[in-house]
Formats: C-alpha cells, structure tokens, sequence
C-alpha cells in the first residue's frame, strides 16, 4: 500500500516569511514527486514536479527531495496572501502503475 | 481550464437515478482521469483512460463506469446513484503517462438526496 501523507494544517505565516511544506512517502521506490496548489471551491493545479535525480527551483518556490528519510518538501518565498491555498502532493513510483497517489494535502495561510 | 471542460458544474439528483458526467479536452491527449475528492480523503481515482475505449479501474470503482469512444471524450456514469456518491468531481488529462503531471477541469459538485 502506497501511501503518502501530508499534515493538514493549516500552517499560517506571516506575509514575506518562507512557508515549508512537507510531504512523507512509503514507497523507497518512488521516482516522481509533484506538487499541486487548490484554491478553496477551486481544480488543483500543477506548481511544479521533481524526479528522484534533484531538487528543482521556479521562482519563488523550491521543491526538495530527501530520500533517505523519504519526505519531499516544497518552500515558498516571499509568502504573498495569494498563497493561501491547499497544497496537494503526489508520489508515483517507478515501473508498473502510472498512477500517482495524492495526499490529502497542508492548508496554507499566509497572513498579512 | 485550459483545453479541459466539465459538464455539469452542479447537479443535484435522486437516489436509485443513473447520473453521467462529461469530460471534454481538446488538447488531443492520450490518457484521461476522473477523480472524487471528499473531505478527509483527498484526491481518490476512479477509473482512467489510455487511449479509446481503454480503460481501467482506479481505486474506488465500485458503483461507476466509464467510456470513451473519442479522444476528446470521457464519460463517468452512476448507474444507480447513492448519497455515498455525494462528491466534488473532476476529470483530468495529460499528455503522455503523466510524467510531467496532470491538468485538471474545474470539477462537478454532485449531490445525491
């Protein structure tokens, strides 16, 4: 059973502080990692995604992967009210299924 | 959303009734997913598509079908709709097996009563 998890929050920080997000996985063969953004009543939508061969930085946002202790991270800079949303991860592992699975995702709350 | 529609955006209907919900893209992308997201559970697969008429069970299947006869369709039925279905839908599509993520509509709303 695959399983990924994520704590709901909601994690509030101040306006322009670095907001970190985390995510644990089960599966040691995991390859790819994404990182979704939802706004309330809102689709989720793709921020960014990282395989198992580095971390990736877009802007204000950074991805990080660490596999020895099987979690994957996404930072925010600068954190703007307009963050404020749910971030879901997704995990997929190598071979067979395709199908990534989600985790339930963190509350975000960036205050002003 | 870009290239990815859903219809109905709400829909309120009866227990025991067949309810079908669509998914259009024209994006031309291979593979298709319809997902339910429920409070406490988060984002869960139904069934999903790699290519017409191919399709597979997801993870919570039962009570739901699917077919896709063209590229750019991808119908979920109910065949007999219970408040359990009660749910925030939505479709989702990529290009290739979802290697680089994928795109989702803005959802139904379905309530069963």
């Amino acid at each position: 059973q695959k399983e990924v998890e994520q704590n709901s929050g909601p994690l509030s920080v101040p306006e322009g502080a670095i907001a970190s997000l985390n995510c644990t996985y089960s599966d040691r063969g995991s390859q790819s990692f994404f990182w979704y953004r939802q706004y309330s009543g809102k689709s989720p939508e793709l921020i960014m995604f990282i395989y198992s061969n580095g971390d990736k930085e877009d802007g204000r946002f950074t991805a990080q992967l660490n596999k020895a202790s099987q979690y994957v991270s996404l930072l925010i800079r600068d954190s703007q009210p307009s963050d404020s949303a749910t971030y879901l991860c997704a995990v997929r592992v190598s071979g067979g299924s395709y199908i990534p699975t989600f985790g339930r995702g963190t509350s975000l709350i960036v205050h002003p | 959303d870009a290239g990815i529609t859903q219809s109905p955006r709400h829909k309120v209907t009866e227990t025991g009734t067949p309810v079908t919900l669509r998914c259009h893209q024209t994006e031309n992308h291979r593979y298709m997913y319809w997902y339910r997201q429920d409070p406490g559970h988060g984002l869960r697969l139904i069934h999903y598509s790699y290519g017409v008429k191919d399709t597979d069970k997801g993870e919570v299947s039962d009570g739901y079908s699917v077919s896709r006869s063209k590229t750019e369709d991808f119908l979920l039925t109910l065949e007999s709709a219970t408040s359990s279905q009660t749910s925030v839908y939505f479709c989702a599509i990529s290009e290739d097996r979802g290697n680089y993520g994928y795109t989702f509509g803005s959802g139904t709303r379905l309530t069963v009563v």
